[in-house]
C-alpha cells in the first residue's frame, strides 16, 4: 500500500500568512490522483483539491494544489480565520486508498 | 442539494452488532460509489472500502474484512455498513462519502459515532 507522509505535523501561523503543506508518497501516485481535505473539530472532512491541482466546487481560490509523482503540496495563499483546521492528503489512484496522518494549521 | 444523511449515534456492548445507514439525495444514487471511512477518537482518517452502487459489489480494505459488511438498498438510495462482534477498538466515527467517477470523495455524510462499551 502507498504510505503518505505529511509535513509538518503542526503549522503555527497568523491570519494573512501563507501556508504550505507537504505530502510525500512512498511510490508514484497513479495518474496523480491525490486529494486534499480540510477537517474542523466535530465536522466531516471537506474536499478541497482533487487530481493534485483541481479545485473542488465552491472552494476559494486561495487554496491551490501542486505536485506530481511522489511529492505534492497544498498552499493557502492568505490564511483566513476559518482556515485553521487539520488538513489531510489522500491518494485514490491505487487500492487500498490511503490518507496521510494530517497537518494541523493553528494560530 | 446533494447530501448524504447518516443514522444517529450508537452505543453498543462488546460482541453486539451495529448497522449504520447512509441515505443519499439530490443525485442519481447508482451513478456514484459509496465509500466508508473510519476515524478513531483523536486519530486520522482510514479508508474502509467502497461499494459499487451499480453492481452492488463491495471492495474492502485490508483490516476491514470478515466483521464488516457493506450493502445497499437502491430502492431507498441507502448504503449500509454493518459491523458484527463489536470490540472496544471499533469505537469511532464512521463516515460515508460519495465516490466521483474519477474516484475522489466529493460529498460526505456528517458521520455516525459508534461507541462500544460494557
Amino acid at each position: 500500500e502507498i504510505v503518505l507522509t505529511q509535513s509538518p505535523g503542526t503549522l503555527s501561523l497568523s491570519p494573512g500568512e501563507r501556508a504550505t503543506l507537504s505530502c510525500r508518497a512512498s511510490q508514484n501516485i497513479n495518474k496523480n490522483y491525490l486529494a486534499w481535505f480540510q477537517q474542523k473539530p466535530g465536522q466531516a472532512p471537506r474536499l478541497l483539491i482533487h487530481g493534485a491541482s483541481r479545485g473542488a466546487t465552491g472552494i476559494p481560490d486561495r487554496f491551490s494544489g501542486s505536485g506530481s509523482g511522489t511529492d505534492f503540496s497544498l498552499t493557502i495563499s492568505r490564511l483566513e480565520p476559518e482556515d485553521f483546521a487539520v488538513y489531510y492528503c489522500q491518494q485514490y489512484g491505487d487500492s487500498p486508498e490511503t490518507f496521510g496522518q494530517g497537518t494541523k494549521v493553528e494560530i | 442539494q446533494v447530501q448524504l444523511v447518516q443514522s444517529g449515534s450508537e452505543l453498543k456492548k462488546p460482541g453486539a452488532s451495529v448497522k449504520v445507514s447512509c441515505t443519499a439525495s439530490g443525485y442519481s444514487f447508482t451513478r456514484y460509489a459509496i465509500n466508508w471511512v473510519r476515524q478513531a477518537p483523536g486519530q486520522g482518517l482510514e479508508w474502509m472500502g467502497y461499494i459499487d452502487t451499480n453492481t452492488e459489489k463491495p471492495t474492502y480494505a485490508q483490516g476491514f474484512t470478515g466483521r464488516f459488511v457493506l450493502s445497499l438498498d437502491t430502492s431507498v438510495s441507502t448504503a449500509y455498513l454493518q459491523i458484527s462482534s463489536l470490540k472496544a477498538e471499533d469505537s469511532a466515527v464512521y463516515y460515508c462519502a460519495r465516490g466521483a467517477a474519477e474516484g475522489y470523495m466529493d460529498v460526505w455524510g456528517k458521520g455516525t459515532t459508534v461507541t462500544v462499551s460494557s
